[in-house]
């Protein structure tokens, strides 16, 4: 079935450092895919989207490239900061519909 | 600015009992749903309900029922709530075409003594 695996659990790094959050999928059609963000007690929020072959996406800060050959829609930022401290879910929807997310990051930034 | 509103914010109950969570989006949104976030932050898709119909039922126990009077409200009864019923809540909708966003609640974080 289609499902999306984060392999770090907890990422923990000082400001201003490069951060990369890995996300592979397993999806029967056409990849939708997804980075929601989850700051404490607050609900997840979109960060990025993509479903086209080797094309950058970027949004505040963060950014991401779909790469079918390899399955993978890791999330990148250059530098860190504070604020960036929370959850950090890849998903994916492979019916147009509903949402099957990965287990989940949690980036610590310390100062 | 919250689009999808739910009450109430917490729950504390005990086994046995019935609980109803409240959803309503003001998006204007042809779907809703209701996702589980356990004690380990696993999201999981509970249901998906489009026009009043629902779509999408993951395995989820027969204990829980999705209830909507109309598009904009899609409630969650859960008849006799047990331990591992304990979680957050998150209703959420999602807009017409097929890369739509989907728009998240605050959550509804029930606890079961």
């Amino acid at each position: 079935g289609d499902s999306v695996t984060q392999t770090e659990g907890l990422v923990t790094l000082t400001k201003g450092l490069p951060v990369m959050l890995n996300c592979t999928y397993q999806t029967t059609y056409s990849p939708f895919l997804f980075w929601y963000v989850q700051h404490l007690n607050e609900a997840p929020k979109l960060l990025l989207k993509s479903s086209t072959d080797n094309k950058r996406t970027e949004h505040q800060g963060f950014y991401a490239t779909l790469h079918k050959s390899s399955s993978s829609f890791h999330l990148q930022k250059s530098s860190v900061q504070l604020s960036d401290s929370a959850l950090y879910f890849c998903a994916t929807m492979p019916n147009y519909n509903v949402l099957y997310f990965g287990s989940g990051t949690k980036l610590t930034v310390e100062p | 600015e919250t689009a999808v509103f739910q009450t109430p914010n917490y729950h504390v109950t005990q086994v046995g009992n019935e609980v109803s969570f409240n959803c309503k989006q003001t998006l204007g949104h042809d779907t809703m749903y209701w996702y589980k976030q356990d004690s380990k932050k696993l999201l999981k898709i509970m249901f998906s309900y489009n026009n009043k119909q629902l779509i999408v039922n993951e395995t989820v126990p027969r204990r829980f029922s999705p209830q909507s009077s109309d598009k904009a409200h899609l409630n969650l009864r859960i008849k006799s709530v047990e331990p591992e019923d304990s979680a957050v809540y998150l209703c959420a909708s999602r807009g017409l075409g097929v890369y739509a966003e989907q728009f998240f609640g605050p959550g509804t974080r029930l606890t079961v003594l």
